[in-house]
Order: C-alpha cells, then sequence, then structure tokens
C-alpha cells in the first residue's frame, strides 16, 4: 500500500509553454501532499506544501505565479509550471503523506526538459 | 535559519564493510526521517524517529536518534552492492521539511 504516482514521468516542452504535472496518492487519502525540485547530484528542495482543500505554502524563493498548485481532492495534487524556461529543467518530486506528522510517501517524479 | 548537517558528502568502502551517515542538528528535532535514493531513482522513505534515544534496525540498518534529539545516525554492516545510493536524513519540523545534503554510498569495485 501506500503508492504515489507522478504523471507524467518525462515531459519536453518548448520555452514559454505551461506544463502540468499530477500526483496522486493510488491506495490512501493525503491530506498533505508535498512539491520537490531536485538538481543532479543535490539534495531535494521542497518547493511548496499543499493542504487539501486550502492554499499551497510555498517555501522562500519560489514564485507562487510561476508554479502553480492544485490540491482539489485527497488523492490528486497538480503543479504547473507556467511560462516555462530552460532553467526550469529539473527533477520534480511529490510527495504524499495521510497527515502532516505521518511519513511521506514519494511519488517516481518527473523529468522536465525545457527546450 | 534551521539546518541538518549531514556528513561524509561521500563514503567509499568494500562491499563488506561498514557505512554510518550522521546527522547533526543544532537544534532539538522533533523527529527524524531517512531516506535511501538509488542512483538515478526517486528517494525513498526508510524509517522515522521519534523518541529520544530511538533505536531501530531493519535488517543489516540501525538508526539511532540521540539523547539530545540533536543528532541521529544510519548504520548500515557489511554493505552489499544493493546498498548502493544517496542516504538522507530529513527534519519534518515546524511545517517544513529540512533535508541533509545527502550522503553518497560508493562501493569500491
Amino acid at each position: 500500500g501506500a503508492v504515489v504516482s507522478q504523471h507524467p514521468s518525462w515531459v519536453i516542452c518548448k520555452s514559454g509553454t505551461s506544463v502540468k504535472i499530477e500526483c496522486r496518492s493510488l491506495d490512501f487519502q493525503a491530506t498533505t501532499m508535498f512539491w520537490y525540485r531536485q538538481f543532479p547530484k543535490q539534495s531535494l528542495m521542497l518547493m511548496a506544501t499543499s493542504n487539501e482543500g486550502s492554499k499551497a505554502t510555498y517555501e522562500q524563493g519560489v514564485e507562487k505565479d510561476k508554479f502553480l498548485i492544485n490540491h482539489a481532492s485527497l488523492t490528486l495534487s497538480t503543479l504547473t509550471v507556467t511560462s516555462a524556461h530552460p532553467e526550469d529543467s529539473s527533477f520534480y518530486i511529490c510527495s504524499a503523506s495521510r497527515d502532516r506528522n505521518y511519513e511521506q510517501y514519494f511519488g517516481p517524479g518527473t523529468r522536465l526538459t525545457v527546450t | 535559519g534551521q539546518q541538518v548537517m549531514q556528513i561524509p558528502q561521500y563514503q567509499h568502502v568494500q562491499e563488506g564493510e561498514d557505512f554510518t551517515t550522521y546527522c547533526n542538528s543544532s537544534t532539538t528535532l522533533s523527529n527524524i526521517q531517512w531516506y535511501k535514493q538509488r542512483p538515478g531513482g526517486h528517494p525513498v522513505f526508510l524509517i522515522q524517529l521519534v523518541k529520544s534515544g530511538e533505536v531501530k534496525k531493519q535488517k543489516r540498518l540501525t538508526f539511532q536518534f540521540g539523547e539530545a534529539k540533536k543528532n541521529s545516525s544510519l548504520h548500515i554492516t557489511a554493505t552489499q552492492t544493493t546498498d548502493v545510493g544517496t542516504y538522507f536524513c530529513v527534519e519534518d519540523s515546524n511545517y517544513q521539511l529540512i533535508w541533509g545534503a545527502g550522503t553518497k554510498l560508493i562501493i569500491k569495485p
């Protein structure tokens, strides 16, 4: 149990377009979902924390208008990278938790390449 | 801001040798979680420690949480090639996650 999926697994898009990444908890209800970004050989960087039905909490330095997060249900959160640029190319990872204080289950990640 | 310092950054071992990674914080940790990330993969949750002085084992892996809850360690006995990867400690504190930089376990050929 406790499986988290992400879709797509990888995506290539042109500069200036928007990309939506989905994160789903497949067999449990996730009240909290986290979005991370990871650069090669670096630790994951928390971008934002989203709770179902409320606005996401963004980490310092993360642009809210660029990285739109929606957590409309207990099993789905989406991250939309708006007006993507090559510097947005990265590995985006989500995780889901039954409750804020429970362990997280990570999704497999989405590799975004902006050309 | 809050930081979790994790050392070493890399550790090269011969297969069969032991491996240890350490995490330290200047503040009391509410809990500590450990993750393993295989090369090219995503971080996988290993365990969460909450209690002061807690010790938990998973086969060849031993996790410890310091008495003062300011440090934690992960020890692997008799490493195997399947242990290769980066091990991260993470503090889940005050509605934010604070990640260690990770320790990469490398098995010498």
